[in-house]
């Protein structure tokens, strides 16, 4: 079962907007991670954020995390067209009370950037 | 070179083949991972292995099974592929001792079952 629900499933902007993107999640977390991957690629880690912090700066990426709400979102300002790809939340296991660590990733937010 | 690699990258077979997808990795992580990747519903977790004498069944194992031959290798058998196994497939890899459990994805084989 999925864990992580993104929002939009997909999101189309221009060529220097900020693109914000949501996550979803069921269960109690110790982390939560934002992947990326451009088209058919393997996925690349962008960011984990802790569930006592609730806010991550990497570069031009902000990440917030609510465990109240069991939500997250991720930033990215000043889009460039090659922030096109797909980008998906993953969450940790071991809320769940599973004994083995592993992460449940989401469907994915498609992101284009118009140029 | 690429720290995580997966063979072959492209795949065609026929229904009722038996098939192995490799994965070979030179981070020296213990934990190694098969994922399936299908349009419109993210990736789902098939079998994952914490060092070379732990093997779990994920989310969708069935009709797969793994052998993890070394540290550095982990693979994925299809015994008797059918059309519905014709998906992106990804091998990851992860070090618990960093305390992040990032994962770092090889870069996918696309298998197509006939």
């Amino acid at each position: 079962s999925q864990q992580g629900e993104e929002d939009p499933q997909a999101l189309s902007i221009q060529e220097g907007e900020n693109a914000t993107m949501n996550c979803s999640y069921k269960t109690s977390i110790n982390n939560l991670q934002w992947y990326r991957q451009n088209s058919g690629r393997g996925l690349v880690h962008l960011i984990l954020i802790r569930s006592n912090e609730r806010e991550k700066h990497s570069g031009r990426l902000r990440v917030t995390l609510d465990t109240s709400k069991k939500s997250s979102s991720l930033l990215i300002t000043a889009s460039r067209a090659a922030d096109t790809a797909s980008y998906f939340c993953a969450t940790d296991d071991r809320g769940s009370g599973g004994s083995n660590y592993k992460l449940t990733f989401g469907k994915g937010t498609l992101l284009t950037v118009n140029p | 070179d690429a720290d995580v690699t997966q063979t072959p990258r492209n795949r065609i077979t026929k229904t009722g083949k038996r098939i192995m997808l490799e994965c070979s990795q030179t981070k020296g992580h213990d934990r190694m991972y098969w994922y399936r990747q299908d349009p419109g519903l993210g990736l789902r977790l098939i079998y994952y292995s914490f060092d070379v004498k732990d093997i779990n069944k994920g989310e969708i194992s069935d009709g797969y099974s793994v052998s993890r031959q070394a540290q550095a290798k982990f693979s994925l058998s299809l015994e008797s592929a059918i059309p519905n196994q014709t998906a992106l497939y990804f091998c990851a890899t992860s070090d618990p001792g960093t305390g992040q459990e990032t994962q770092y994805f090889g870069p996918g084989t696309r298998l197509l079952v006939l």
